[in-house]
């Protein structure tokens, strides 16, 4: 089965300064890849996704996220983040083999001011 | 266009009562999920349904019970609850392209206490 790894459970930033949430996966057939934000006491929102194409994808909110096929991770990237950038962040892949959505175990960024 | 919609947003059950979670959506997608959500768990997926008619179960199915109604509509029962059940509810939707599920759309949750 597919696995999803999202290698920090929490990130602590300062404001304005860069972030990086990883993001490994397992399988190496054909994926979706999917960045999820979750705000608090909120549902799960999409911040972009890579189906196709250009391996640098870009969401909203100053997000982007570059897929690399033979490391097998999507990262997520902000160059600069906010205050309001403060939640739970959630890879997920979708997999041909399985036709199932596999979720990361999510990552907190904390965004001090 | 509502999306997905889910109701209720917030419930409260005793040990041994039963109910239906309900989830719809407008968006015409063939496939549907119900998880939940508990603190350092990440999502769980219970059960999902891939097209009208058919369910599968998901990682955590065990206490629950699916229906999928028709192509907007599945509902999550809960025959007897338990408070290992006490969780926050979500259930989401997404379209296929062959065996590849595009994005999914989530409704805005139900938060369930079991006392």
């Amino acid at each position: 089965a597919q696995s999803v790894t999202q290698l920090d459970s929490q990130v602590p930033v300062f404001e304005e300064a860069p972030v990086e949430l990883r993001c490994n996966y397992s399988s190496s057939v054909s994926v979706y890849l999917f960045w999820y934000v979750q705000y608090p006491n909120q549902g799960l929102q999409l911040l972009l996704k890579y189906l196709s194409g250009s391996t640098l994808v870009k969401g909203i909110n100053g997000f982007e996220a570059e897929f690399n096929k033979s490391q097998t991770s999507f990262h997520l990237r902000k160059p600069s983040v906010h205050i309001s950038d403060t939640a739970e962040y959630f890879c997920a892949v979708s997999d041909a083999n399985f036709n199932k959505f596999y979720f990361g175990s999510g990552t907190k960024l904390n965004v001090k001011p | 266009n509502a999306g997905v919609t889910q109701t209720p947003k917030f419930q409260v059950l005793k040990t041994g009562q039963s109910m239906t979670l309900q989830c719809a959506q407008d968006m015409n997608h063939n496939s549907m999920y119900w998880y939940r959500q508990d603190p350092g768990m990440g999502l769980r997926l219970i059960y999902y349904s891939a097209s009208e008619g058919t369910t599968d179960k998901g990682e955590v199915p065990n206490g629950y019970n699916v229906s999928r109604l028709n192509k907007r509509e599945f509902s999550l029962r809960l025959e007897s609850a338990a408070p290992s059940q006490t969780s926050v509810y979500f259930c989401a939707s997404s379209e296929n392209v062959g065996a590849l599920q595009k994005e999914q759309y989530f409704g805005p949750g139900t938060r369930l206490t079991v006392t």
